[in-house]
């Protein structure tokens, strides 16, 4: 199995904050990578796809990059209703996610 | 746009089968464009895929879970199902269908809690 770790596990930030959440794959996945959002009671929304892919529709303050292990999402301003929990996924064996991040009101 | 909806029992003892089906609508289940997932949640293990079904009769399964996991499609109804035998309060959890377009998940049911108890 591929294990995804993410970092943090939880972050205290502020409207306005840059925003960087890690992910690391426990083998090369190459850029096959995905990230979602989810708030409390709901499904997980698809934010980024392979990697740095930005889904029609999220606000382009979302973006994705790195390959291989190591990748981030970033927040470039954080806004009131990008409180939620974020995993990322791999899709290049299987299909494994990350334990979460929840990025929290500072 | 693809709409989900997740139903089935929301108890289910031990040791029986789980039992969900995926209602699809904006799409059908025939489509070559999506393969048909089943996801799961738990405070424990956070999400966990558990398989999916193509409309070739291709399925694929989670290693961890592979021989109690049948995922089937209705293409009359348009719909998939889910079946998970033998089950222990560790398959409690809130079940979800989605897309799956080349390994991510683009549409989600909105999530139902299946609670494995006597």
């Amino acid at each position: 199995d591929i294990q995804m770790t993410q970092s943090p596990s939880t972050l205290s930030a502020s409207v306005g904050d840059r925003v960087i959440i890690t992910c690391r794959a426990s083998q090369s996945i190459s850029s096959w990578l995905a990230w979602y959002q989810q708030k409390p009671g709901k499904a997980p929304q698809l934010l980024i796809y392979k990697a740095s892919s930005l889904e029609s529709g999220v606000p382009s303050r979302f973006s994705g990059s790195g390959s291989g292990t190591e990748f981030t999402l970033t927040i470039s301003s954080l806004q009131p209703d990008d409180f939620a929990t974020y995993y990322c996924q791999q899709y290049n064996n299987y299909w494994t996610f990350g334990q979460g991040t929840k990025v929290e009101i500072k | 746009q693809v709409q989900l909806q997740e139903s089935g029992p929301g108890l289910v003892k031990p040791s029986q089968t789980l039992s969900l089906t995926c209602t699809v609508s904006g799409a059908s289940i025939s489509t070559d464009r999506y393969y048909w997932s089943w996801i799961r949640q738990t405070a424990g293990k956070g999400l966990e895929w558990i398989g999916r079904a193509y409309s070739s009769g291709t399925v694929n399964y989670s290693p961890s879970l592979g021989s109690r996991v049948t995922i089937s499609l209705d293409t009359s109804k348009n719909q998939f199902s889910l079946k998970l035998s033998s089950v222990t309060a560790a398959d409690t959890a809130v079940y979800y269908c989605a897309t799956d377009y080349t390994g991510y998940f683009g549409f989600w049911g909105q999530g139902t809690l299946v609670t494995v108890s006597s």
